[in-house]
């Protein structure tokens, strides 16, 4: 079946640097992949849609200088959280949509935990 | 969904009870729902999913209803096991709105030896 790869599963960083983090679809073509960010003990919230060759579309309330969406192909999408503060630590899940696929196609990545310290 | 900003509700179940899991959506637009589970530190993982112009759908061990008429979705596990235990999420969408997923508020289940 459809998998997509997230990396990395976590990472801790100092306040003020930048953290990237990658969603890969590795045996389909995702032409659309999602990004969300979880707190502890809520729901999964949309942040943006990631087209690829296309600009991402946010959320409102996402500031899309902050989060930086690249999606140069059609199996990788990236995230970068730009000059991250300890309020940005949180679980982020990418999802990527294989239209071919059973269950309209979405499958999740296993997330990225981010502790900004 | 309605979620954003809140904390999950909780369930607890005896091993081998049956559970009922519920969701209000919001948006009567939808055109399908889906409902996920998500272990500790793991992303969604697919469990089953309804058109809405359904009202059941059965799968293994798991069925879901849909009740349009005041926008509520429920999932009920049959002989509830240890491996259920999971936070559980009712997700929705629209192919209007470019197939986003919208997640609802989800419940925690903790099953009881």
């Amino acid at each position: 079946g459809a998998v997509v790869s997230q990396h990395p599963s976590w990472v801790i960083c100092k306040s003020g640097t930048s953290v990237k983090i990658e969603c890969r679809s590795l045996d389909f073509q995702a032409t659309t992949m999602f990004w969300y960010r979880q707190f502890p003990k809520q729901s999964l919230m949309l942040m943006a849609t990631s087209n690829e060759g296309s600009k991402a579309t946010y959320e409102q309330g996402v500031e899309k200088d902050k989060f930086l969406i690249n999606h140069a192909s059609l199996t990788l999408s990236t995230l970068t959280v730009t000059s991250a503060h300890p309020e940005d630590s949180s679980f982020y899940i990418c999802s990527a949509r294989d239209r071919g696929a059973p269950n309209y196609g979405y499958t999740f990545g296993s997330g990225t935990r981010l502790t900004v310290v | 969904g309605e979620s954003v900003g809140l904390h999950l509700p909780t369930l607890s179940v005896q091993e081998g009870d049956n559970s009922i899991i519920n969701c209000a959506y919001s948006n009567s637009a939808s055109d399908y729902f889906i409902w996920y589970k998500q272990e500790s530190g793991k992303g969604p993982q697919f469990i089953i999913d309804i058109r809405s112009n359904m009202d059941k759908r059965q799968g293994q061990r798991v069925t879901v209803l849909l009740n349009k008429t005041v926008k509520h979705l429920s999932l009920q596990i049959a002989a509830t096991q240890p491996g259920d235990s999971a936070v559980y999420f009712c997700a929705e969408f629209s192919r209007s709105n470019d197939y986003k997923l919208s997640f609802g508020a989800g419940t925690t289940v903790t099953v009881r030896a």
